[in-house]
Protein backbone atom coordinates (compact mmCIF):
# COMPACT_ATOMS: atom_id res chain seq x y z
CA UNK A 1 0.00 0.00 0.00
CA UNK A 2 0.94 3.39 0.09
CA UNK A 3 3.24 5.01 2.61
CA UNK A 4 5.01 8.23 3.14
CA UNK A 5 8.21 8.41 5.12
CA UNK A 6 9.40 11.79 6.80
CA UNK A 7 12.57 12.54 8.93
CA UNK A 8 11.67 12.23 12.57
CA UNK A 9 12.43 15.15 14.68
CA UNK A 10 12.59 17.52 17.00
CA UNK A 11 14.03 19.60 14.71
CA UNK A 12 15.16 22.81 16.42
CA UNK A 13 16.68 25.62 14.04
CA UNK A 14 17.75 29.25 15.07
CA UNK A 15 15.59 32.32 13.63
CA UNK A 16 16.68 32.91 9.70
CA UNK A 17 18.15 29.26 9.10
CA UNK A 18 17.50 27.24 6.15
CA UNK A 19 15.24 24.34 6.77
CA UNK A 20 14.88 21.40 5.18
CA UNK A 21 12.47 17.78 5.99
CA UNK A 22 12.91 15.46 3.65
CA UNK A 23 10.01 13.28 2.66
CA UNK A 24 10.16 10.19 0.14
CA UNK A 25 6.91 8.19 -0.49
CA UNK A 26 5.75 5.12 -2.06
CA UNK A 27 2.67 4.90 -4.59
CA UNK A 28 1.17 2.27 -7.17
CA UNK A 29 0.33 5.45 -9.45
CA UNK A 30 0.49 9.03 -9.89
CA UNK A 31 -0.52 10.34 -6.45
CA UNK A 32 -0.83 14.18 -5.42
CA UNK A 33 1.41 15.50 -2.82
CA UNK A 34 0.73 17.53 0.18
CA UNK A 35 2.63 19.21 3.01
CA UNK A 36 0.28 19.91 6.10
CA UNK A 37 1.20 22.32 9.13
CA UNK A 38 0.11 21.86 12.77
CA UNK A 39 0.54 24.48 14.93
CA UNK A 40 -0.31 23.48 18.84
CA UNK A 41 -3.44 23.23 19.94
CA UNK A 42 -4.86 23.32 16.39
CA UNK A 43 -5.97 21.56 13.34
CA UNK A 44 -4.08 20.20 10.37
CA UNK A 45 -3.64 23.34 7.43
CA UNK A 46 -2.57 23.13 3.84
CA UNK A 47 0.34 23.86 3.73
CA UNK A 48 1.35 23.64 -0.07
CA UNK A 49 0.72 20.56 -2.61
CA UNK A 50 1.69 19.43 -5.84
CA UNK A 51 -0.29 17.52 -8.25
CA UNK A 52 2.54 15.93 -11.17
CA UNK A 53 5.96 15.39 -11.62
CA UNK A 54 8.80 18.43 -11.12
CA UNK A 55 5.45 20.68 -10.05
CA UNK A 56 6.59 22.84 -7.12
CA UNK A 57 4.02 23.41 -4.79
CA UNK A 58 5.04 26.82 -2.44
CA UNK A 59 3.34 29.22 0.03
CA UNK A 60 4.60 31.68 2.95
CA UNK A 61 8.40 30.85 1.52
CA UNK A 62 8.33 26.93 1.88
CA UNK A 63 8.72 25.01 -1.35
CA UNK A 64 8.42 21.50 -2.46
CA UNK A 65 9.05 19.74 -5.64
CA UNK A 66 7.57 16.89 -6.58
CA UNK A 67 10.61 14.57 -7.70
CA UNK A 68 8.78 10.95 -9.18
CA UNK A 69 12.65 10.01 -9.96
CA UNK A 70 13.15 9.49 -6.31
CA UNK A 71 9.77 9.58 -5.07
CA UNK A 72 10.52 12.66 -2.93
CA UNK A 73 8.71 15.70 -2.17
CA UNK A 74 10.90 17.73 0.24
CA UNK A 75 9.89 20.60 2.25
CA UNK A 76 12.73 23.45 2.24
CA UNK A 77 12.31 27.07 3.67
CA UNK A 78 15.60 29.73 3.52
CA UNK A 79 15.18 31.84 6.27
CA UNK A 80 12.89 30.42 9.26
CA UNK A 81 11.03 32.41 11.94
CA UNK A 82 9.69 31.73 15.26
CA UNK A 83 6.13 31.73 14.18
CA UNK A 84 6.94 28.82 11.91
CA UNK A 85 7.79 26.49 15.27
CA UNK A 86 4.74 23.68 14.32
CA UNK A 87 4.03 19.85 13.47
CA UNK A 88 4.87 19.68 9.24
CA UNK A 89 3.15 16.63 8.13
CA UNK A 90 4.25 15.21 4.43
CA UNK A 91 1.33 13.18 3.06
CA UNK A 92 -0.49 11.74 -0.73
CA UNK A 93 -3.88 11.30 -1.66
CA UNK A 94 -4.00 8.71 -4.84
CA UNK A 95 -7.67 8.43 -5.49
CA UNK A 96 -9.32 4.91 -4.56
CA UNK A 97 -11.59 2.58 -7.31
CA UNK A 98 -14.55 3.91 -5.34
CA UNK A 99 -12.94 7.84 -5.93
CA UNK A 100 -11.98 7.89 -2.41
CA UNK A 101 -9.25 10.77 -1.84
CA UNK A 102 -7.74 9.78 1.94
CA UNK A 103 -5.16 11.14 2.36
CA UNK A 104 -1.92 8.89 3.57
CA UNK A 105 0.47 10.83 6.16
CA UNK A 106 3.78 11.02 7.40
CA UNK A 107 4.44 10.61 11.06
CA UNK A 108 5.04 14.26 11.54
CA UNK A 109 8.43 16.29 12.04
CA UNK A 110 8.41 18.67 14.98
CA UNK A 111 10.25 22.11 14.36
CA UNK A 112 10.94 24.80 16.75
CA UNK A 113 12.79 27.63 16.02
CA UNK A 114 14.46 29.86 18.39
CA UNK A 115 15.08 33.90 18.91
CA UNK B 1 -10.94 29.39 10.76
CA UNK B 2 -11.13 26.28 8.24
CA UNK B 3 -14.92 26.09 8.70
CA UNK B 4 -15.14 22.84 9.72
CA UNK B 5 -16.35 22.57 13.37
CA UNK B 6 -15.94 19.23 15.54
CA UNK B 7 -17.66 18.65 19.21
CA UNK B 8 -16.80 18.25 21.68
CA UNK B 9 -13.22 20.02 22.16
CA UNK B 10 -12.65 17.42 24.50
CA UNK B 11 -14.17 14.35 26.16
CA UNK B 12 -13.14 12.29 28.98
CA UNK B 13 -14.78 8.97 29.78
CA UNK B 14 -13.81 5.39 31.31
CA UNK B 15 -13.45 2.19 29.43
CA UNK B 16 -16.09 0.33 27.70
CA UNK B 17 -18.04 3.76 27.78
CA UNK B 18 -19.32 4.39 24.33
CA UNK B 19 -19.17 8.40 22.44
CA UNK B 20 -20.25 10.29 19.77
CA UNK B 21 -18.24 12.92 17.92
CA UNK B 22 -20.08 15.29 15.62
CA UNK B 23 -18.61 17.09 12.60
CA UNK B 24 -19.60 19.81 10.41
CA UNK B 25 -18.11 20.52 7.43
CA UNK B 26 -17.50 23.27 5.23
CA UNK B 27 -20.47 24.89 3.57
CA UNK B 28 -20.89 23.07 0.12
CA UNK B 29 -18.81 20.19 0.87
CA UNK B 30 -20.28 17.02 0.45
CA UNK B 31 -17.40 14.82 2.03
CA UNK B 32 -16.07 14.26 5.23
CA UNK B 33 -12.90 12.07 6.22
CA UNK B 34 -12.57 10.84 9.42
CA UNK B 35 -8.69 10.47 10.81
CA UNK B 36 -7.57 9.34 14.35
CA UNK B 37 -3.98 10.97 15.70
CA UNK B 38 -2.46 9.14 18.03
CA UNK B 39 1.73 8.86 19.23
CA UNK B 40 2.40 5.57 18.25
CA UNK B 41 0.24 5.73 15.39
CA UNK B 42 0.55 8.93 14.03
CA UNK B 43 -2.54 10.08 11.72
CA UNK B 44 -4.84 7.51 10.16
CA UNK B 45 -7.55 7.49 8.17
CA UNK B 46 -10.42 6.28 9.66
CA UNK B 47 -13.28 6.51 7.25
CA UNK B 48 -15.18 8.64 4.58
CA UNK B 49 -18.97 9.58 3.71
CA UNK B 50 -19.44 11.74 0.33
CA UNK B 51 -23.02 13.03 0.19
CA UNK B 52 -24.66 10.36 3.01
CA UNK B 53 -22.79 7.29 1.98
CA UNK B 54 -19.42 5.42 2.66
CA UNK B 55 -17.27 5.53 0.12
CA UNK B 56 -13.93 4.67 1.53
CA UNK B 57 -12.53 2.61 4.95
CA UNK B 58 -9.42 2.33 5.90
CA UNK B 59 -7.72 1.34 9.15
CA UNK B 60 -11.28 1.71 11.55
CA UNK B 61 -12.06 -1.02 14.37
CA UNK B 62 -15.01 -2.74 14.30
CA UNK B 63 -15.92 -1.25 17.68
CA UNK B 64 -16.20 2.14 15.50
CA UNK B 65 -18.99 3.42 13.49
CA UNK B 66 -19.71 6.52 11.58
CA UNK B 67 -22.73 7.89 9.76
CA UNK B 68 -23.70 11.15 7.70
CA UNK B 69 -26.93 12.89 7.64
CA UNK B 70 -28.74 14.73 4.81
CA UNK B 71 -27.44 18.06 6.06
CA UNK B 72 -24.10 16.49 5.59
CA UNK B 73 -23.13 16.55 9.84
CA UNK B 74 -21.35 13.49 10.27
CA UNK B 75 -20.84 11.60 13.49
CA UNK B 76 -18.53 9.38 14.84
CA UNK B 77 -19.69 6.47 17.05
CA UNK B 78 -16.62 4.57 19.48
CA UNK B 79 -17.92 2.03 21.34
CA UNK B 80 -16.46 -0.79 24.71
CA UNK B 81 -14.29 2.03 24.77
CA UNK B 82 -10.16 1.22 26.02
CA UNK B 83 -7.37 2.81 27.21
CA UNK B 84 -5.83 2.71 23.41
CA UNK B 85 -8.34 4.27 22.21
CA UNK B 86 -7.49 7.48 23.45
CA UNK B 87 -6.43 10.16 20.39
CA UNK B 88 -7.02 13.13 18.26
CA UNK B 89 -9.78 12.88 16.35
CA UNK B 90 -10.00 14.78 13.04
CA UNK B 91 -12.48 15.28 10.56
CA UNK B 92 -11.63 16.91 7.32
CA UNK B 93 -14.32 18.41 4.77
CA UNK B 94 -13.69 18.79 0.86
CA UNK B 95 -15.31 19.00 -2.39
CA UNK B 96 -13.48 15.94 -3.83
CA UNK B 97 -13.55 17.01 -7.10
CA UNK B 98 -10.39 15.85 -8.02
CA UNK B 99 -7.18 14.17 -6.00
CA UNK B 100 -5.70 17.49 -5.41
CA UNK B 101 -8.76 19.27 -3.74
CA UNK B 102 -7.68 20.37 -0.65
CA UNK B 103 -9.07 19.24 2.87
CA UNK B 104 -10.28 21.13 5.41
CA UNK B 105 -9.11 20.13 9.14
CA UNK B 106 -11.62 20.48 11.90
CA UNK B 107 -9.68 21.33 15.35
CA UNK B 108 -10.44 18.28 16.44
CA UNK B 109 -11.58 16.38 19.61
CA UNK B 110 -9.30 15.04 22.38
CA UNK B 111 -10.69 11.72 23.11
CA UNK B 112 -9.39 10.46 27.05
CA UNK B 113 -10.12 7.09 28.37
CA UNK B 114 -9.86 6.47 31.95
Amino acid sequence: GDSVTQMEGPVTLSEEAFLTINCTYTATGYPSLFWYVQYPGEGLQLLLKATKADDKGSNKGFEATYRKETTSFHLEKGSVQVSDSAVYFCALSEPSGAGSYQLTFGKGTKLSVIP
Amino acid sequence: DSGVTQTPKHLITATGQRVTLRCSPRSGDLSVYWYQQSLDQGLQFLIQYYNGEERAKGNILERFSAQQFPDLHSELNLSSLELGDSALYFCASSTDRTAYNEQFFGPGTRLTVL
